[in-house]
């Protein structure tokens, strides 16, 4: 069974652009949700996706916007991009949301905004 | 002050010691306790959860909760080399969407 798809791995982008990560979820997840993983504050949650709808929203500020798709697969994109964006941004997929401990991860794109 | 408090190290133990990781947090609506392990590189994947209070015990790992002084502890016994990693713990509410609150992560070493 193949776990959770992110691309891409890495990304080097330049202040002020814009940038779409996407993420597959295991086959029969329909839940999405992202989250930024700095040194300093740790993972955060961004949000999260159900069958094309947000139904959480975390504590970022507008530039930081997802959908979802009819086969589930997600994107995030963060426009005008500053240095504090650049993080490991991480999905995990899970089949309804409400398993929290059925939630699995990919390896992440690692973004560096320069 | 953050919801979920946890020690970032890093911790650095000789192979063989016994090691423990806590985390403490505020918010009393949390029922389930997790512990993520996370390589250099890679995403976190779940080793273990509690769910409200007590003790949970798989293989070298115990997982421990004390709901009454929001406290919560992971201890690796005989710690070996490929223990080495982050470890996140992370808490959640019921019914909240899979959102999960994280610590920081402690980076733990162990040396040959």
């Amino acid at each position: 069974k193949a776990g959770v798809t992110q691309t891409p791995r890495y990304l080097i982008k330049t202040r002020g652009q814009q940038v779409t990560l996407s993420c597959s979820p295991i086959s029969g997840h329909r839940s999405v949700s992202w989250y930024q993983q700095t040194p300093g504050q740790g993972l955060q949650f961004l949000f999260e996706y159900f069958s094309e709808t947000q139904r959480n929203k975390g504590n970022f500020p507008g530039r930081f916007s997802g959908r979802q798709f009819s086969n589930s697969r997600s994107e995030m994109n963060v426009s005008t991009l500053e240095l504090g964006d650049s993080a490991l941004y991480l999905c995990a997929s899970s089949l309804t949301g409400a398993e929290v401990t059925e939630a699995f991860f990919g390896q992440g794109t690692r973004l560096t905004v320069v | 002050q953050k919801e979920v408090e946890q020690d970032p190290g890093p911790l650095s133990v000789p192979e063989g010691a016994i090691v423990s990781l806590n985390c403490t947090y505020s918010n009393s609506a949390f029922q389930y306790f997790m512990w993520y392990r996370q390589y250099s590189r890679k995403g976190p994947e779940l080793l273990m959860y509690t769910y409200s209070s007590g003790n949970k015990e798989d293989g070298r790992f115990t997982a421990q909760v004390d709901k009454s002084s929001k406290y919560i502890s992971l201890f690796i016994r005989d710690s070996q080399p490929s223990d080495s990693a982050t470890y996140l713990c992370a808490m959640s509410g019921t019914g909240t969407a899979s959102k999960l609150t994280f610590g920081t992560g402690t980076r733990l070493q162990v040396t040959l």
